[in-house]
């Protein structure tokens, strides 16, 4: 498809397992960000890569959470030994450039039990 | 990025025009405003964006004051699917953080 696209799209992980998370963007899309959204809350800022570079990772609540774009398009976000508090919906977005309209996938809905 | 402040709802008749208001007072001068909308389980999607001048597309129109303190997001013909919680957003073109910042945005419900 032509949009953005995220897997799994929920994940039952038990406390302390890892988790990957991963996103497909739209082919061409220089920038990708991730967000993690709360029940209830609007999205929260993790991180943001330009090509394979991650310029900004200082939303990434801890040292638990990390993410990698090895060769500028696909990405994975990963966290280590999860935590309740982990149990979010996360959303990826691409686009073209770093300040234009970004384009979401339906996200990864987490679930720490 | 500067701050927005909006209603935490409104609601509107289906078929009436929804006007979501939004103020941004400290925006700058290379901030732009943003709108974007979330429909239930699914991810943010782009609406509409505007510097300083009104700019309309298939979606909706943005009106932003002279004195670019405040903007109005103007659904002409809402549906019921229209029912969304809406994020007004102001962005730097340069410098600054690289996320969008959403806030809780405006639950629109749109009345049948």
């Amino acid at each position: 498809g032509a949009g953005v696209s995220q897997s799994p799209r929920y994940k039952v992980a038990k406390r302390g397992q890892d988790v990957a998370l991963r996103c497909d963007p739209i082919s061409g899309h220089v920038s990708l960000f991730w967000y993690q959204q709360a029940l209830g809350q609007g999205p929260e800022f993790l991180t943001y890569f330009q090509n394979e570079a991650q310029l900004d990772k200082s939303g990434l609540p801890s040292d638990r959470f990390f993410a990698e774009r090895p060769e500028g398009s696909v990405s994975t976000l990963k966290i280590q030994r999860t935590q309740q508090e982990d149990s979010a919906v996360y959303l990826c977005a691409s686009s073209s450039d770093r300040v234009g309209r970004a384009f979401f996938g339906q996200g990864t809905r987490l679930t720490v039990v | 990025d500067a701050k927005t402040t909006q209603p935490p709802s409104m609601d509107c008749a289906e078929g009436r025009a929804a006007n979501l208001p939004c103020n941004h007072s400290t925006i700058s001068g290379n901030e732009y405003v943003y709108w974007y909308r979330q429909i239930h389980s699914q991810g943010p999607q782009y609406i509409i964006h505007g510097l300083k001048n009104n700019e309309t597309n298939e979606m909706a129109s943005l009106i932003i004051t002279e004195d670019r303190k405040s903007s109005t997001l103007i659904l002409p013909h809402a549906t019921l699917r229209d029912t969304a919680v809406y994020y007004c957003i102001v962005r730097g073109s340069g410098g600054g953080a690289d996320g969008l910042t959403f806030g809780k945005g405006t639950h629109l419900i749109i009345q049948p």
